[in-house]
């Protein structure tokens, strides 16, 4: 139990569905983010939030749209996705101050199939 | 983007055997990060270096930091069952405003 929660854990979607991920911290972190991990690739880092403001937006398409109501949750919007975007999406959150020496922690991932 | 490389990708051993894993390159980080993740788990980190030729050790596990913090390894002594998963290693590069660029990572499989 690392302190942050992924639902769901698996998804399987149509290309034309709308889904949401759902990410929540209960570690008092001021940062969360959203990465994708696909099999053979590195960690994507999709998108930053800190203190609810993105501060990063690694040019992701807009089939990808992130929520941040407030530090504790986190949302991935999905929409009209294509079966190339099949991949474990990974929430994390750091601590206040992160700086060279932070730490992420991550949650389950949710598993998405886009068919 | 900075690319971090790491080697070997792929790496079936026997419990009580010894291995290295590598994580190299051409950029200088001003951290460096080590990762495990087992399967359907997120990352889990184990440490975290930032000298040049830091070494620290977690129990089985030694890490080091390349004099050049441009590379790093982490030695398994005579691994387990438990240490299966894949390694990942992940760089803060300086100035680049604490995003961390992570490694194509080391599938390890320990087997009895």
């Amino acid at each position: 139990e690392t302190g942050v929660t992924q639902t769901p854990r698996h998804l399987v979607m149509g290309m034309t569905n709308k889904k949401s991920l759902k990410c929540e911290q209960h570690l008092g972190h001021n940062a969360m983010y959203w990465y994708k991990q696909s099999a053979k690739k590195p960690l994507e880092l999709m998108f930053v939030y800190n203190f609810k403001e993105q501060t990063e937006n690694n040019s992701v398409p807009s089939r990808f749209s992130p929520e941040c109501p407030n530090s504790s949750h986190l949302f991935l919007h999905l929409h009209t996705l294509q079966p190339e975007d099949s991949a474990l999406y990974l929430c994390a959150s750091s601590p206040p101050g992160r700086g060279a020496t932070g730490e992420l922690f991550f949650g389950e991932g949710s598993r998405l199939t886009v068919l | 983007t900075q690319l971090l490389e790491q080697s070997p990708q792929f790496l079936s051993i026997q419990e009580g055997e010894n291995l290295t894993v590598y994580c190299n390159s051409s950029s200088v980080f001003s951290s460096l990060q080590w990762y495990r993740q087992e399967p359907g788990e997120g990352p889990v980190l184990l440490v975290t270096v930032v000298t040049g030729g830091e070494v620290k050790k977690l129990k089985r596990l030694t890490f080091q930091f390349g004099d050049a913090r441009k590379d790093s390894s982490l030695h398994i002594t005579a691994a387990q069952p438990g240490d299966t998963g894949l390694y990942l290693c992940a760089g803060e590069v300086t100035g680049g405003g604490n995003k961390l660029t992570f490694g194509t990572g080391t599938q390890l499989k320990v087997e009895l």
